[in-house]
């Protein structure tokens, strides 16, 4: 079975100050996704990253970086320089590879609060 | 703007009533997918359709149930309502063309049990 753990709950930081949200995954299957989302207070889930299980390398976008480890089941998420508009809950997920019309839903963790206040 | 759209947004409803969401996918995508977000609970994944079949289940309810329609939006279906299904309930899309493996969510719509 998948899992998806993400131990920090709630993490508060001052504004520009850099954050990191830990994700650590469980699966049997050797060809898998890996996904963050981020859910601003208004409600909806907005994708911001996916990451197949044979690519490793790190990732970065603007503010934004991934670090994939295989070697230790994770994938963390790391803000630099965060900003109040970063304050959201931030979700780990995972799914299995299949082809369309398979199952290929996501399995994702508690979320992770994060605030960043001025 | 995801291209998911969800209706109704927010309802209001009593214990031991009925509701129907209803979700419209992405043009092109196949498959629709339900979850539920409550304080407590999290995520859940509830239902997976393709195509008008379903094709994975996960922790829905006896009282819930769905379908996919020949035009491909789907309806959720809650009855016999209790005070714990108020939650958010997200629709989500994803197989189309480009199938890329991730998911792409509605607005979501929040229910309240009174």
């Amino acid at each position: 079975a998948q899992k998806v753990t993400q131990a920090q709950t709630e993490i508060s930081v001052v504004e520009k100050e850099d954050v990191t949200l830990d994700c650590v995954y469980e699966t049997r299957d050797t060809t898998y996704y890996l996904f963050w989302y981020k859910q601003p207070p208004s409600g909806e889930l907005v994708f911001l990253i996916r990451r197949n299980s044979f690519d490793e390398q790190n990732e970065i976008s603007g503010r934004y970086s991934w670090n994939f480890q295989k070697s230790t089941s994770s994938f963390n998420f790391t803000i630099t320089a965060s900003q109040v508009v970063d304050s959201a809950v931030y979700f780990c997920a995972l799914s299995e590879e299949r082809p369309p019309g398979a199952n290929s839903k996501l399995t994702f963790g508690k979320g992770i609060t994060l605030s960043v206040r001025p | 703007d995801s291209g998911v759209t969800q209706t109704p947004k927010h309802l209001i409803t009593a214990t031991g009533q009925r509701v129907t969401l209803r979700c419209s996918p992405r043009s092109g995508d196949l498959s629709v997918y339900w979850y539920q977000q409550s304080l407590d609970q999290g995520l859940q994944f509830l239902i997976q359709y393709y195509n008008g079949e379903e094709r994975a289940k996960g922790n829905i309810l006896e009282r819930f149930s769905a379908q996919q329609f020949p035009d491909l939006h789907s309806e959720l279906n809650l009855s016999s309502l209790e005070l714990g299904d108020s939650a958010l309930y997200f629709c989500a899309s994803s197989g189309g063309a480009r199938h890329t493996g991730e998911l792409f969510f509605g607005e979501g719509s929040r229910l309240t049990v009174l």
